[in-house]
């Protein structure tokens, strides 16, 4: 069965920093290209960053560029997300999602939040 | 980075058929393929349409996905009560920098 299942959240000050952990199984993560979204509580969904499968394109939203790192280690079958310079809008629940092949859409885990206050 | 326009509710009794729009631009829904994902109430996303108009298996058919342009839609035919969630339409979009971005959501109520 294929699994996403991220850890890592928690509450972290302004300022702060947190790793995000997504460990994959049940597929060949090595050959996947692989998704950070998040959703802010009580709001919509907003895609945060993007790795190819042998992390040779890295993409990210204009509102986490800088502040953000996303990496992945295909010997452990994990994703990461690296977030430095929290600010409170960063506040949300984090999924990680597999990108299918073909272009036949995502696969997302069940998610981490992320409470960033003081 | 630009969004892709929903509108914020839709709704219809047991049986009906609902339409939600999905608004965007050459560079995400003119020249890339549309998604739509479901979110039922405090769970993750799951995948409903890809490729504008195909349902992964598991996915009645009551469910379709159109595209035309820059806009696309999302039918749903017989409603159901368990239909009651969240719903977002999603594109890779190719401007300056690339990014995938997500339309606003629309929420279906089945009355």
């Amino acid at each position: 069965e294929v699994q996403l299942v991220e850890s890592g959240g928690g509450l972290v000050k302004p300022g702060g920093s947190l790793r995000l952990s997504c460990a994959a199984s049940g597929f060949t993560f090595s050959s996947y290209s692989m998704n950070w979204v998040r959703q802010a509580p009580g709001k919509g969904l907003e895609w945060v960053s993007s790795i190819s499968s042998s992390s040779s394109y890295i993409y990210y939203a204009d509102s986490v560029k800088g502040r953000f790192t996303i990496s992945r280690d295909n010997a452990k079958n994990s994703l990461y997300l690296q977030m430095n310079s929290l600010r409170a809008e960063d506040t949300a629940v984090y999924y990680c999602a597999r990108e299918g092949p073909y272009s036949s859409g995502w696969l997302w885990g069940q998610g981490t939040l992320v409470t960033v206050s003081s | 980075q630009s969004v892709l326009t929903q509108p914020p509710s839709a709704s219809g009794t047991p049986g009906q058929r609902v339409t939600i729009s999905c608004s965007g631009s050459s560079s995400n829904i003119g020249s890339n393929y549309v998604y739509w994902y479901q979110q039922l109430p405090g769970t993750a996303p799951k995948l409903l349409i890809y490729r504008n108009n195909q349902r992964p298996s598991g996915v009645p058919d009551r469910f379709s996905g159109s595209k035309s342009g820059t806009s696309a839609s999302l039918a749903i035919s017989g409603l159901r009560s368990e239909d009651e969630a969240d719903y977002y339409c999603a594109a890779w979009d190719d401007s300056l920098s690339a990014c995938y971005v997500f339309g606003t959501g629309t929420k279906v109520t089945v009355l």
